[in-house]
């Protein structure tokens, strides 16, 4: 089992540029989260899918953050364009629903925005 | 109010010592909880679930629920250096976690 992959695992970017992170899930699993990570807000949801249909995205900060999942196997959230507040750990994390299986994290991708 | 709230700063334990944390929760997430420990650098890793009121223990680790007072706790017996990292309270709600800020808990040896 190779777990939850996201790349990439640092990105540095400036400010006013397009960023795309990228997660596969583990395979099985029906259910994918992404969360963002910073000192003074925690782990917050930003949103989540359920058998690739997005089904809560009100942690989603503003219009310029959009995510999707076009199949089973990948999900992808997109920053544009991005800003220095925009630098956190973006965390994916996918679940098999309906049973006593945890939450499974990726590795996190750091972003910082110049 | 925040679905998961974890307010304490800090906790510096002496090694072999009992480390204890807390967390309070809404009604939004009252499902199940969960108590996860992230490394400096490294992604959450769950290490005890708790689904009804009262105890459950699992090696070292002990979690304790209070459903009436909508509270967790997580006790760590016989802290290890190794035990020094970040612990998240999580509540499942809507199938989905919310997670608390986290505390800090070092282990001095």
């Amino acid at each position: 089992d190779a777990g939850v992959i996201q790349s990439p695992r640092h990105e540095v970017t400036e400010m006013g540029q397009e960023v795309t992170l990228r997660c596969k899930p583990i395979s099985g699993h029906n259910s994918l989260f992404w969360y963002r990570q910073t000192m003074m807000r925690g782990l917050e949801l930003l949103i989540y899918f359920n058998n690739n249909v997005p089904i809560d995205d009100s942690g989603m900060p503003e219009d310029r953050f959009s995510a999707k999942m076009p199949n089973a196997s990948f999900s992808t959230l997109k920053i544009q364009p991005s800003e220095p507040r925009d630098s956190a750990v973006y965390f994916c994390a996918s679940i098999q629903t309906g049973t006593n299986s945890p939450l499974h994290f990726g590795n996190g991708t750091r972003l910082t925005v110049t | 109010q925040k679905e998961v709230e974890q307010n304490s700063g800090p906790l510096s334990v002496p090694e072999g010592a009992i480390a204890s944390l807390n967390c309070t929760y809404s009604d939004r997430v009252s499902q199940s909880f969960f108590w996860y420990r992230q490394y400096s650098g490294k992604s959450p890793e769950l290490i005890m679930s708790i689904y009804s009121n009262g105890d459950k223990e699992d090696g070292r680790f002990t979690a304790q629920l209070n459903k009436a007072s909508q509270y967790v706790s997580l006790l760590i017996r016989d802290s290890q250096p190794s035990d020094s990292a970040t612990y998240l309270c999580a509540g499942k709600g809507n199938n989905r976690l919310a997670f608390g800020k986290g505390n800090q808990v070092v282990v001095i040896p």
